[in-house]
Parts: structure tokens; C-alpha cells; sequence
């Protein structure tokens, strides 16, 4: 079945850089779209990027736009978030999921970002 | 953007009673391909979030027939019909239509009475 495991989470100054990971198993990684969604401590979901199978189509929300990357590496079925300019308020649970339908259907376990002085 | 509301924000219930969760958009989520991507997303305590329901009425395989919805264009509808101590968590609908960005709503939080 499918699996999602998310790392590279940790404690992190702001204005420092973090990049995440998320390892995929379980389907054909290469075929299928990827997002990033975020949760605060306590709060709601916050969709945060997508990228398409194949790299060519990234989105983007507006709070992360210029400072966040998305990228992928299908041979070795992984997923990345790049991180710069880290803000207090970028503190969250960083989820990857896989995309279909325009949605994020299956999810990962989540790795927390702490973004703190 | 899209801006999408629930209600009830809280919800409590009695085991084996129905629960009715109402989710509405800003814009209406008909895509230009013809369907409109809404979906419901379970959390429960402390796991990641669990897609439940696509394109508006289209339950994901495992999910129990006790959970339904429906709707259309901007209004939209979760039903529990007899909810059991495992529906316990937080329920939020999102829209796949009009995005980017993808958004999703504030989240109804389910529980026992």
C-alpha cells in the first residue's frame, strides 16, 4: 500500500534554511503529482505546494512563494521541500501526500518544523 | 482564492446518532472539465489526515457506508448516519477546483457527548 515517510523536521532559527524529504513506496512514484500541506500546532490544514509527476508544474501558496522549493528525484522516489528564510510562523507539521484529482489523497506521518530563536 | 466554511466549527454527538456536517464555498467548484473536486478529510486524534469522500459524493475504499455526502456548486454536505466512538476528531472539506492554491476549510471538531 501506499507509503509516505516524511524527515528532515527539526529545531530551526529563523532565517536559517531546512529541506525536507518524504519517501515513497507502494505505487509508481514517477506517475503520480506530489503536495506539501502544513498544520500549526492546533490549527487547520494549509496547503503549501505541488509539483507535477514529472517536475515541469510547481504551485506555490502565496506565504511560501519565493522561499520554499519544491523538487523531486523519481529515481530514487523521494520528494523534497527546500526551506528558506524560515519564519516563527512556518512552525507546523510538514505532511507530503500524494496527488490525484487535484487533492492530496494519501497522506504521510508528518515531520515538525520548529521555527524558534 | 477560495475560501471555504464549515459548520457546526464544534459538534458533539450521542453515539448512534446522526451527525450532519454543512461546508460552503466562496466561488462555485465546478470545474472547467466538468467535475468539481471536493473532498472530506478525517483526522483523528493525533494521525495524519485520512481522505474520506472525492469529487463530492465518492467514498475512498475502507471507508464505512455510515459516512456519505453530497452537493453541488457551493454548497456541500457530510453525513454520519449513526456515528460510533471512532469518528471522534476533526472533519475538514477542500476544494481541488479552483486552485491554485488548493484550500481547504476550518475543520468541524466531532465528538461524543
Amino acid at each position: 500500500q501506499v507509503q509516505l515517510v516524511e524527515s528532515g523536521g527539526g529545531v530551526v532559527q529563523p532565517g536559517r534554511s531546512l529541506r525536507l524529504s518524504c519517501a515513497a513506496s507502494g505505487f509508481t512514484f514517477s506517475r503520480s503529482a506530489m503536495h506539501w500541506v502544513r498544520q500549526a500546532p492546533g490549527k487547520g490544514l494549509e496547503w503549501v505546494t505541488f509539483i507535477s509527476y514529472d517536475g515541469n508544474h510547481k504551485y506555490y501558496a502565496d506565504s511560501v512563494k519565493g522561499r520554499f522549493t519544491i523538487s523531486r528525484d523519481n529515481s530514487k522516489n523521494t520528494l523534497y521541500l527546500q526551506m528558506n528564510s524560515l519564519r516563527p510562523e512556518d512552525t507546523a507539521l510538514y505532511y507530503c501526500a500524494r496527488g490525484y484529482d487535484h487533492t492530496p489523497e494519501s497522506w504521510g506521518q508528518g515531520t515538525l518544523v520548529t521555527v524558534s530563536s | 482564492d477560495v475560501v471555504m466554511t464549515q459548520s457546526p466549527l464544534s459538534l458533539p454527538v450521542t453515539p448512534g446518532q446522526a451527525a450532519s456536517i454543512s461546508c460552503r464555498s466562496s466561488q462555485s467548484l465546478v470545474d472547467s472539465d466538468g467535475n468539481t473536486y471536493l473532498s472530506w478529510f478525517q483526522q483523528r486524534p493525533g494521525q495524519s489526515p485520512r481522505r474520506l469522500i472525492y469529487k463530492v459524493s465518492n467514498r475512498d475504499s475502507g471507508v464505512p457506508a455510515r459516512f456519505s455526502a453530497s452537493g453541488s456548486v457551493t454548497d456541500f454536505t457530510l453525513i454520519i448516519s449513526r456515528v460510533e466512538a471512532e469518528d471522534v476528531g476533526v472533519y475538514y472539506c477542500m476544494q481541488g477546483s479552483q486552485w491554485p492554491p488548493i484550500t481547504f476549510g476550518p475543520g468541524t471538531k466531532v465528538d461524543i457527548k
